[in-house]
C-alpha cells in the first residue's frame, strides 16, 4: 500500500530542474507533498485532489494523474534551499483519514 | 500554541524500560497523528485520533505500544518494555480536521534504546 517514489536520490547544480514521481497501486483520493530538511520536521508543500489538477507556483508545482494513480512534483530552476528529502503522502479513496507516505527522495542542490 | 510541540526532544533509555512521549497539537486541531521514522527511512503510520477517539490504531507495531489523547489536546505515546528496534524518531502531526487540511508536524522525539 505504500506509494513508490522515484528516483530515490538526485544531485543537482543550482538552477537545474528536477521531477519527483509518486505512484500508488491503490485508487487515490489525494496526494500530499512534504519536504524534510535534515534534523527538522517535514513541512507541508501542497495537496492535490483527484481530478487531474495541477497546482503550485512558478518554481514548485505538481500534477496528479488520477487514471494512473500517479503524482509528480516539479522543481524548476532549483535553489540551494530546495535541498532535503521529499515525501509524497497518499490518502486512499474511501476516506482512510490518514496519509501513507513513500520512502522519500533525497535532493541535494549544489552551488 | 503556534506549532506542534513534542517532548522530550531526545530520550535515551535502557532496554526493557517504559517511555512516554508527549505531543501538544495546535489549538483547535481535532486530528492528531503519530508516525515513526527510522534512520534514513520514510514515515511509518502508527495511530491517529479524531478528538479523543482513535478510529485507526492499525499501525501500532505491538501491544507494547499504546496512545491516548485528552479531549482535543495533548496526546501521549507510551512504549512499554522498550527494545532496540524501537529506536527511531517519533513524529506527531496535527490537522484542522483531517488530511485535506494538511498536516503540521512537530520536531519529533528521538528515542534511543541502549
Amino acid at each position: 500500500q505504500q506509494p513508490v517514489q522515484s528516483p530515490q536520490a538526485v544531485i543537482l547544480r543550482e538552477g537545474e530542474d528536477a521531477v519527483i514521481n509518486c505512484s500508488s497501486s491503490k485508487a487515490l483520493y489525494s496526494v500530499h507533498w512534504y519536504r524534510q530538511k535534515h534534523g527538522e520536521a517535514p513541512v507541508f508543500l501542497m495537496i492535490l485532489l483527484k481530478g487531474g489538477e495541477q497546482k503550485g507556483h512558478e518554481k514548485i508545482s505538481a500534477s496528479f494523474n488520477e487514471k494512473k494513480q500517479q503524482s509528480s512534483l516539479y522543481l524548476t530552476a532549483s535553489q540551494l534551499s530546495y535541498s532535503g528529502t521529499y515525501f509524497c503522502g497518499t490518502e486512499f479513496q474511501g476516506g482512510s483519514e490518514k496519509l501513507v507516505f513513500g520512502k522519500g527522495m533525497k535532493l541535494t542542490v549544489n552551488p | 500554541g503556534a506549532g506542534v510541540s513534542q517532548s522530550p526532544s531526545n530520550k535515551v533509555t535502557e532496554k526493557g524500560k517504559d517511555v512516554e512521549l508527549r505531543c501538544d497539537p495546535i489549538s483547535g486541531h481535532t486530528a492528531l497523528y503519530w508516525y515513526r521514522q527510522r534512520l534514513g527511512q520514510g514515515l511509518e503510520f502508527l495511530i491517529y485520533f479524531q478528538g479523543n477517539s482513535a478510529p485507526d490504531k492499525s499501525g501500532l507495531p505491538s501491544d507494547r505500544f499504546s496512545a491516548e489523547r485528552t479531549g482535543e489536546s495533548v496526546s501521549t505515546l507510551t512504549i512499554q518494555r522498550t527494545q532496540q528496534e524501537d529506536s527511531a524518531v517519533y513524529l506527531c502531526a496535527s490537522s484542522l480536521g483531517g488530511p485535506a487540511w494538511g498536516y503540521t508536524f512537530g520536531s519529533g522525539t528521538r528515542l534511543t534504546v541502549v
